[in-house]
C-alpha cells in the first residue's frame, strides 16, 4: 500500500493569513501515461462527511472558493489556503488512487 | 440532486453479520463506481471496498474474505456485506460515489451509518 503522510498534525493560522498543509506520498503517485498526479484532497467539518475540494492534485472541484489551491507532483504536495476563512476551520485529507486508495492521516486546522 | 442515504448500522456482537444499504437518487449507481469508506470514531479515513461501473469489485486488505460489495441496478441501491465483525471494525461507514473519470476519488458522500461492534 501507498503510505500517506501529512504534516502538521495541527495548525492555527489567523484569519486572512496563509495556511499551508502537506502531503507525501511513499511512492510517486504520477501516471506517466496521462502525465497526471492521481492525488486529491477533503475537507471535513465536525459531524460532517468529507467534502473533495481538489483532483489530479490541483484541479478545483466546481464550487470550491479559489482561495483553496493544489500543487505538487510525484511525491510532495501540498494544499493552500490564500486567505483562511472562519468557515474554512475542518480537518483537511489527502488521498491517493494511484493504487488502492489510502488517506493520509488528516491536518487539523483551527483559527488562532 | 444527488443523494446517498446509508442505513443498517447499529450494535452487533463480535462475530456477528450485518449488511449495510445504500440508497442513491439523482443518478444511477450503474452509471458510478462506488464505494464504502470508514472512519473510527476520532480516527481518519480508511477506503473498504468498491464496485466498478462493470460489477468488477475491490476490497482492502483488512475487510478481504469478511466484507462483500454489491448493487442492485433496480433498486439503485448498493450495500455491503460484512461478516465475521471484529472490535477494529467499529466505525461511521460512508457511501461515496466515485468521479466519472477516476472511480476511486471520491466526489459526493452520504451521512453515514454508525456499526458498532461489541459484546
Amino acid at each position: 500500500d501507498i503510505v500517506m503522510t501529512q504534516s502538521p498534525d495541527s495548525l492555527a493560522v489567523s484569519l486572512g493569513e496563509r495556511a499551508t498543509i502537506n502531503c507525501k506520498s511513499s511512492q510517486s503517485v504520477l501516471y506517466r501515461s496521462d502525465n497526471k498526479n492521481y492525488l486529491g484532497w477533503y475537507q471535513q467539518k465536525p459531524g460532517q462527511p468529507p467534502k473533495l475540494l481538489i483532483y489530479w492534485a490541483s484541479t478545483r472541484e466546481s464550487g470550491v472558493p479559489d482561495r483553496f489551491s493544489g500543487s505538487g507532483s510525484g511525491t510532495d504536495f501540498t494544499l493552500t489556503i490564500s486567505s483562511l476563512q472562519a468557515e474554512d476551520v475542518a480537518v483537511y485529507y489527502c488521498q491517493q488512487h494511484y493504487t488502492a486508495p489510502t488517506f493520509g492521516k488528516g491536518t487539523r486546522l483551527e483559527i488562532k | 440532486e444527488v443523494q446517498l442515504v446509508e442505513s443498517g448500522g447499529g450494535l452487533i456482537q463480535p462475530g456477528g453479520s450485518l449488511r449495510l444499504s445504500c440508497v442513491a437518487s439523482g443518478f444511477t449507481v450503474s452509471s458510478n463506481a462506488m464505494s464504502w469508506v470508514r472512519q473510527a470514531p476520532g480516527k481518519g479515513l480508511e477506503w473498504v471496498s468498491l464496485i466498478y461501473i462493470g460489477g468488477g469489485t475491490n476490497h482492502a486488505d483488512s475487510v478481504k474474505g469478511r466484507f462483500t460489495i454489491s448493487r442492485d441496478n433496480s433498486k439503485n441501491t448498493v450495500y455491503l456485506q460484512m461478516s465475521s465483525l471484529r472490535a477494529e471494525d467499529t466505525a461511521v461507514y460512508y457511501c461515496a460515489r466515485g468521479r466519472r473519470s477516476s472511480s476511486d476519488l471520491f466526489d459526493f458522500w452520504g451521512q453515514g451509518t454508525l456499526v458498532t461492534v461489541s459484546s
